[in-house]
């Protein structure tokens, strides 16, 4: 079983729809969160950051974690074609340094069609 | 943000030459960079960690003769891919941390594409 398993898609949306992405865990250690965007060719992008349980929101995206269901979403609320993009969730154990060792889920390609 | 340039951004060699990568943090100290791998379709995979001043720490499977990994100054890293093959061919990407209990965030580069022919 992988650490981190995340539904690669595709999936494509209309304009202006909410976009749910998820990711599921085993490592209950995981206490670190990440999403990333990442467009074709290029380095991977940090869209949202989360400690532990809880939700976290920056315009129009919102990050949520589940500890207990060791499930995390990111939403994303009035898609544009711009957010066409793969979105990958990760995750770490630690603080900084060595222990900053992310574990990333296969990511899942978004197109939103204008 | 703060930002990760990565060098080159594309290279093609020949089978059995050696390929430099550079990796610099550009507005802050990174005392921990990592190196990933992507194959097309397919996620980041962590080939090393390395800490400025000491040796890199390798995943398994990914052979330390073959990716040599320097961290010598808090600024810059290098991946060097010796007698490179074409089954190196991949997306290689670094990403760089400041370090300490409230750093926990990696920063990528922008990611080099190797092809060897």
């Amino acid at each position: 079983q992988k650490e981190v398993e995340q539904d690669p898609g595709p999936l494509s949306v209309p304009e202006g729809a909410i976009v749910s992405l998820n990711c599921t865990y085993s490592n209950s250690a995981f206490q670190y969160f990440m999403w990333y965007r990442q467009y074709s060719r290029k380095g991977p992008e940090l869209l949202m950051y989360t400690y532990s349980s809880g939700n976290k929101e920056d315009g129009r995206f919102t990050a949520q974690v589940d500890k207990s269901s060791k499930y995390i979403s990111l939403f994303i609320r009035d898609s544009q074609p711009s957010d066409s993009a793969t979105y990958l969730c990760a995750m770490g154990r630690g603080y900084g340094g060595a222990t900053n060792k992310l574990i990333f889920g296969t990511g899942t390609l978004l197109a939103v069609q204008p | 943000g703060a930002v990760v340039s990565q060098h080159p951004s594309w290279v093609i060699c020949k089978s059995g030459t050696s390929v430099k990568i550079e990796c610099r943090s550009l507005d802050f100290q990174a005392t921990t960079m990592f190196w990933y791998r992507q194959f097309p379709k397919q996620s980041l995979m962590l080939m090393a960690t390395s800490n400025e001043g000491s040796k890199a720490t390798y995943e398994q499977g990914v052979e330390k003769d073959k990716f040599l990994i320097n961290h010598a100054s808090l600024t810059l890293s290098t991946l060097t891919v010796t007698s490179a093959h074409p089954e190196d061919s991949s997306f290689y990407i670094c990403s760089a941390s400041r370090g300490g209990r409230k750093n926990t965030e990696a920063f990528f580069g922008q990611g080099t594409r190797l092809t060897v022919v």
